[in-house]
């Protein structure tokens, strides 16, 4: 089983509509996992951290399921600029602290 | 984001050439790292930093070297370029282990 898992995609959803990406990770000690955006030929960016059961900002929410170890994150009222491709990372934990694995990622394409 | 400088931003050079590429920040940052980002195969550790003088190798670490000298600056070098080693470079900081990492504009680099 790979660190990261996600749906690569594409999810092409019209403006407005609600999509949901999931990411499953194998490592069950980690603690705190984070959502990334990339644009085309630019660099990732921070979108949201979970450190405990989710988190909400706006539009984004994040939901973790430890359990079942996998993170979910729902995009509502989609907008056009919300295209890009959106990383689930977790980070490695113990020895090798500070590091990531990052997720492949799921391209979403929101049309009008 | 974060203060995070790459420089050069683009180069082309040839098989054989010697190439370093720097990464500044400006946030006392104690954790650094240099990835590389290809199609089908996301993001890459290649090296990191933990400290100044303290590096250690990531998952593609093979004809790279890095050096740390200074808190700020952490500099990824290629010592005999080859084709294989076009790609996209970031290079990210972290504050603590537990915190997500911030991307620099990355670094596009041709080797003919």
């Amino acid at each position: 089983r790979k660190e990261v898992e996600q749906d690569p995609g594409p999810f092409n959803v019209p403006e407005g509509a609600t999509v949901a990406f999931n990411c499953t990770y194998s490592n069950s000690a980690s603690q705190s996992f984070f959502w990334y955006r990339q644009d085309c030929r630019k660099e990732p960016k921070l979108l949201m951290s979970v450190y405990s059961s989710g988190n909400e900002d706006g539009r984004f929410t994040a939901q973790l399921n430890r359990a079942s170890q996998y993170i979910s994150l729902l995009i509502r009222d989609s907008k056009l600029s919300d295209s890009a491709t959106y990383l689930c990372v977790v980070p490695r934990g113990g020895s090798t602290l500070g590091r990531l694995y990052f997720g492949r990622g799921t391209q979403l394409t929101v049309w009008p | 984001d974060a203060g995070i400088t790459q420089s050069p931003r683009h180069k082309v050079t040839e098989t054989g050439t010697p190439v370093t590429l720097r990464c500044h920040q400006t946030e006392n940052h104690r954790y650094m790292y240099w990835y590389r980002q290809d199609p089908g195969h996301g993001l890459r550790l290649i090296h990191y930093s933990y400290g100044v003088k303290d590096t250690d190798k990531g998952e593609v670490s093979d004809g790279y070297s890095v050096s740390r000298s200074k808190t700020e600056d952490f500099l990824l070098t290629l010592e005999s370029a080859t084709s294989s080693q076009t790609s996209v470079y970031f290079c990210a900081t972290q504050g603590t282990g537990n915190q997500p990492q911030h991307f620099g504009d990355g670094t596009r680099l041709s080797i003919l």
